[in-house]
């Protein structure tokens, strides 16, 4: 069966240092992989989407990286402030295709604390 | 735009009843879903729809119900209320044209006693 697995464990790191958070998955042929953030009592937001042959993308101080060879994706945030303190969620199309449009699987989430 | 708005935020319900979670979009999105969060389990997908007068079944889609008779509303109706269904619901909705992000409301915590 198809699986995405995040840290279950929270992750405590101290402002300004770069957090890094890993997503795994298994039985999924993704043609695109997506990150959202969750604050407590609010719904998922879209963070960043990056596709099957792009290694690497970048938006201000966010950065992740895929590997279809690994089946992994880790997502980096760097210069890590208090504000970044969230839940982030992995996603990926169970259908692996970019056009199915109906809805994605969602992993369990990895909550990151940031502390000043 | 508001984006996609659920109603209502909070609600109790007494076993074997019957309600309806509202969700409108006002985004023009062909497509919306219904998820489910639950402590360890992450977001399960319950109903979508892929626009007005089609939908089809998620990942746990028992005791639910849906219909999209508008491209914007998207209800989720619980027929029979039950304590497993105690949980925090979401709305959300995409389209082809916006990359394949998905836009999500905020959510409608449900409690069955």
């Amino acid at each position: 069966s198809q699986k995405i697995e995040q840290n279950s464990e929270a992750l405590n790191i101290q402002e300004g240092k770069t957090a890094t958070l890993t997503c795994n998955y298994t039985n999924y042929s993704p043609a695109y992989l997506q990150w959202y953030r969750q604050d407590p009592g609010r719904g998922p937001v879209f963070l960043l989407l990056i596709r099957e042959n792009e290694k690497e993308k970048r938006k201000e101080r966010l950065k992740v990286t895929f590997d279809t060879t690994l089946k992994q994706s880790l997502f980096h945030i760097t210069a890590s402030q208090p504000a970044d303190s969230a839940t982030y969620l992995c996603a990926l199309d169970p259908r692996g295709n970019s056009n199915s449009g109906y809805a994605l699987n969602f992993g369990k989430g990895t909550s990151l604390l940031v502390t000043p | 735009n508001a984006g996609v708005t659920q109603t209502p935020k909070f609600q109790v319900l007494k076993t074997g009843q019957s309600m309806t979670l509202q969700c409108a979009q006002d985004m023009n999105h062909e497509y919306m879903s219904w998820y489910r969060q639950d402590p360890g389990m992450g977001l399960r997908l319950i109903h979508y729809s892929v626009g007005a007068g089609i939908t089809d079944q998620g990942e746990v889609p028992n005791g639910y119900n849906v219909s999209r008779s508008t491209t914007e509303d998207f209800p989720l109706r619980l027929l029979s209320a039950a304590p497993s269904q105690t949980s925090v619901y979401f709305c959300a909705s995409r389209t082809r044209l916006s990359g394949n992000t998905i836009y999500f409301g905020e959510g409608s915590w449900l409690t069955v006693v």
